[in-house]
């Protein structure tokens, strides 16, 4: 497709299982973010990739989040032992450049709701 | 740190009313000014950004002026249509990074 594709758009889990978040970006853009965005609250940023590697992960809350990006296109943003805490819309972003200069596009989210 | 505050919603109007969003700011140095819209069923898109004091964004009818000054970046259109209905988010990226910071979101709501 054109634009950034996101799956699952919507998931239901419960506690303590593990959740994968998969981001198609727009093809050739070599920056790619991940967002999460709590209900009633602005977007917030958890990792940047620059190609296959992870150039920014500050934004991760703990260690039971991980995210790769093996082959510079595709990611998948990976929660462990999945907490209530956790529920919130998951937003990736890919851009042919940084923030700064360029545009980033956004995909639709993927839902996330821990039981 | 980073951060922006923008105007709590909800927000209402009639077709072809006025319509501000204020917007500020708090940043060191001289950071990138980003206004994004999420149009109901769609993902964030760019809607207009500013990237120096005294530079205007316009897109679609709506315009925003960076005030250094008064470190505020408002929305404005001067006759909005129900497609404007949408989530409004004020955002900034320091000076030569990447990490968008954002405000909370207005959501507009334009009546027929």
């Amino acid at each position: 497709g054109a634009g950034v594709s996101q799956t699952p758009s919507n998931k239901v889990t419960e506690k303590g299982k593990y959740v994968e978040l998969r981001c198609d970006p727009i093809s050739g853009h070599t920056a790619l973010y991940w967002y999460r965005q709590s209900l009633g609250q602005g977007p917030e940023f958890l990792i940047y990739f620059q190609g296959t590697g992870a150039a920014d992960d500050s934004g991760l809350p703990n260690d039971r989040f991980f995210a790769v990006r093996p082959e510079g296109s595709v990611s998948t943003l990976k929660i462990q032992r999945t907490e209530r805490g956790d529920s919130a819309v998951y937003l990736c972003a890919s851009s042919l450049g940084s923030a700064n200069t360029g545009e980033l596009f956004f995909g639709e989210g993927s839902r996330l709701t821990v039981l | 740190g980073n951060s922006v505050t923008q105007m709590e919603g909800p927000v209402t109007l009639s077709e072809e009313a006025f319509l501000t969003i204020n917007c500020t700011y708090t940043a060191t140095g001289y950071p990138s000014l980003f206004w994004y819209v999420q149009y109901p069923g769609e993902g964030l898109q760019l809607l207009l950004k500013a990237t120096k004091a005294d530079d205007k964004g316009s897109n679609k009818g709506f315009e925003a002026t960076y005030r250094k000054e008064t470190t505020s970046f408002h929305l404005e259109k001067g006759s909005v249509q129900v497609s404007d209905s949408a989530v409004y988010f004020c955002a900034l990226t320091p000076f030569n990074d990447y990490k968008l910071s954002f405000g909370a979101g207005t959501t507009v709501t334009v009546r027929a």
